[in-house]
């Protein structure tokens, strides 16, 4: 089976651009994270959408950061306009309830903002 | 949100020795999983415990669960140059929210 499905892998872009960034969870998983990584912070968590639904979106950094989920197969993370300090590496991951919280990664998506 | 924090940061051996990563924290977390990830890809599932004073054993990887389930261990017996990565420990908490730790970096030299 397909894993999660993240595209781009790999982004630069200069400040002040709109990134979108795009996942396909894996099939019959009912829930989707969005996780930034970096050296100093580690793996965050922005959001997590269940059936669609975002549920908790405490770890979305400012308004800049949007992301939506308007069918059960593709989700989108949107940062507007971009600034340097968004540079990381962001995964998308999916898992399925009952699935005794086992999430699914993604590849990731490599965010340059120069 | 519950902390987690994970020992040593790095951790640099020679292959063939042993070494114990160790993941805290004072909040009880339903379920405990360890990742490892590797440069330029995403964690991937080693483990998951859920029982207090559960120990699992994955080849020459052994995982225990705290009693309290509020910490847990990761040793790895023989180490190998394959073992380098990113080890992170993660958290179960309310519905699938996984909390993550900020990882031990290990590095087996041959």
């Amino acid at each position: 089976d397909a894993g999660v499905i993240q595209s781009p892998r790999h982004e630069v872009t200069e400040m002040g651009q709109e990134v979108t960034l795009r996942c396909k969870p894996i099939s019959g998983h009912n829930s989707l994270f969005w996780y930034r990584q970096t050296m100093m912070r580690g793996l965050e968590l922005l959001i997590y959408f269940n059936n669609n639904v975002p549920i908790d979106d405490s770890g979305m950094p400012e308004d800049r950061f949007s992301a939506k989920m308007p069918n059960a197969s593709f989700s989108t993370l949107k940062i507007q306009p971009s600034e340097p300090r968004d540079s990381a590496v962001y995964f998308c991951a999916s898992s399925s309830t009952g699935g005794g919280n086992t999430i699914y990664f993604g590849e990731g998506s490599w965010l340059t903002v120069v | 949100t519950q902390l987690l924090e994970q020992s040593p940061q790095f951790l640099s051996i020679q292959e063939g020795e042993n070494l114990t990563v160790y993941c805290n924290s004072s909040s009880v977390f339903s379920s405990l999983q360890w990742y490892r990830q590797e440069p330029g890809e995403g964690p991937v599932l080693l483990v998951t415990v859920v029982t207090g004073g559960e120990v699992k054993k994955l080849k020459r990887l052994t995982f225990q669960f705290g009693d309290a389930r509020k910490d847990s261990s990761l040793h790895i017996t023989a180490a190998q140059p394959g073992d380098t990565g990113l080890y992170l420990c993660a958290g179960g908490e309310y519905g699938n929210k996984l909390v993550f730790g900020a990882g031990t970096i290990l590095r087996v030299k041959s």
